[in-house]
């Protein structure tokens, strides 16, 4: 079983819905978890950053962690042709080595006018 | 501007030669990192550097090297004992911390000849 599993799509949406990604994972030891947004041929950016459980909002963006369940997830509102890209989740141990920052595969999403 | 840049943007090899991929930062950050992206294989970890003059293996050293004798400066090199370069590669730097995360460079896409 693989660490970290994210759906790879593509996801194609109607502009204005609400889009849902996700992770699941299986390591019970990582506590921080963070959404990277990764447009055609450019470098990652950082999008969202959680510590253990709960919800993070910004902007049109919402994160949110489920520890018990073990998953992640990143809602994104109002969505946008912009938000087209990309979206890799990562997540690390507490007290780990950056060296052990594990990534999903990511998830294409597509957004049309 | 504070960031990470990589360069160059392209770069083509015939077989059999080693290249240089060069990564800097100005953020002040004491780690950094180099990962490989393929398509559907999301980030691969290659090499890894928590302080000046030290550096570790990830995941899939072989057929690379780095070296770490400034902070601001991460190159990697691409031997030609790699057997499938050809790849986009991504160059990444974080501050020590245990809940810091990483910021990424535009990457280098490499193409073997």
């Amino acid at each position: 079983q693989k660490e970290v599993e994210q759906d790879p799509g593509p996801l194609s949406v109607p502009e204005g819905a609400i889009v849902s990604l996700n992770c699941t994972y299986s390591n019970s030891a990582f506590q921080y978890f963070m959404w990277y947004r990764q447009y055609s041929r450019k470098g990652p950016e950082l999008l969202m950053y959680t510590y253990s459980s709960g919800n993070k909002e910004d902007g049109r963006f919402t994160a949110q962690v489920d520890k018990s369940s073990k998953y992640i997830s990143l809602f994104i509102r109002d969505s946008q042709p912009s938000d087209s890209a990309t979206y890799l989740c990562a997540m690390k141990e507490y007290g780990g080595s950056q060296g052990n920052l594990i990534f999903g595969k990511g998830t294409k999403l597509s957004v049309k006018p | 501007d504070g960031g990470i840049t990589q360069s160059p943007k392209y770069l083509f090899r015939k077989e059999g030669q080693n290249v240089t991929l060069s990564c800097e930062q100005n953020l002040n950050h004491d780690a950094m990192y180099w990962y490989r992206q393929d398509p559907g294989q999301g980030l691969r970890l290659i090499y890894y550097s928590q302080i000046v003059n030290d550096f570790q293996k990830g995941d899939i050293a072989e057929g690379y090297s780095v070296s770490r004798e400034k902070k601001e400066s991460f190159p990697l090199t691409v031997t030609s004992a790699q057997k499938n370069p050809t790849a986009f590669y991504l160059c990444a730097s974080s501050r020590q911390g245990a809940g810091d995360t990483q910021y990424f460079g535009p990457g280098t896409r490499l193409t073997v000849l």
